[in-house]
């Protein structure tokens, strides 16, 4: 089955300062990858996903890039507030209607 | 964008009871939803896919006979645990795949189950 891989677990930046999240899949048909924040206690949050036909999906302070020969996605976060502090799911699924994968997860920190 | 809830958003209940935990869509059809269970500080993984009119699929692990889902209806899919114990507790949580779009994935607001 797909196996979904996340790195760093935790990351730490000063506002300002960009992130970069990535994840790696081993399924080549996976087609739809979306990313998730989820703050305690609530549901994940849809913040940006990107599908196999393109490469690099932009939504002001975020974007993600995908590199499927490579079988990576990453996550970019520019200009860091305080208020980007969550933990942050990558997922990944291969056919439309079905469940998604989840990576296990990186905590981001930014501090003032 | 749809509109999942989930009832109850919190319960507590003494080991070996049993507890529903209702999912719904609000403004559209679901034939399929899913179930995922969150322990603290981890990931969410998927329990098992809900089909409206069938059978469950549950995952490799996942005890069927202690976590009883019924898809009733176009909108409502429960998931019982039976004989709760301690370990049972976590954040589950649904979701429902949208419609036209149908790789976009709605989830419900979770449910915190704790065991006492």
């Amino acid at each position: 089955g797909e196996n979904v891989e996340q790195h760093p677990s935790t990351l730490s930046v000063q506002e300002g300062d960009s992130a970069v999240i990535k994840c790696t899949y081993s399924d080549s048909a996976s087609n739809y990858f979306p990313w998730y924040k989820q703050e305690l206690g609530k549901r994940p949050q849809l913040i940006i996903d990107i599908r196999s036909n393109v490469g690099e999906k932009k939504d002001q302070r975020i974007a993600v890039t995908l590199n499927k020969t490579a079988k990576h996605f990453s996550l970019h976060i520019t200009e860091t507030q305080p208020e980007d502090s969550a933990v942050y799911f990558c997922a990944v699924t291969n056919q439309a209607g079905t469940a998604l994968i989840f990576g296990k997860g990186t905590t981001l920190s930014v501090s003032s | 964008g749809a509109v999942v809830s989930q009832h109850p958003s919190w319960v507590i209940c003494k080991s070996g009871t049993s507890v529903k935990i209702e999912c719904r869509s609000l403004d559209f059809q679901a034939t399929t939803m899913f179930w995922y269970r969150q322990f603290p500080k981890q990931s969410l993984m998927l329990m098992a896919t809900s089909n409206e009119g069938s059978k469950a699929t549950y995952e490799q692990g996942v005890e069927k006979d202690k976590f009883l889902i019924n898809h009733a209806s176009l909108t409502l899919s429960t998931l019982t645990v039976t004989s709760a114990h301690p370990e049972d507790s976590s954040f589950y949580i649904c979701s429902c795949p949208g419609q036209g779009i149908t790789d976009t994935q709605y989830f419900g607001p979770g449910t915190r189950l704790t065991v006492l």
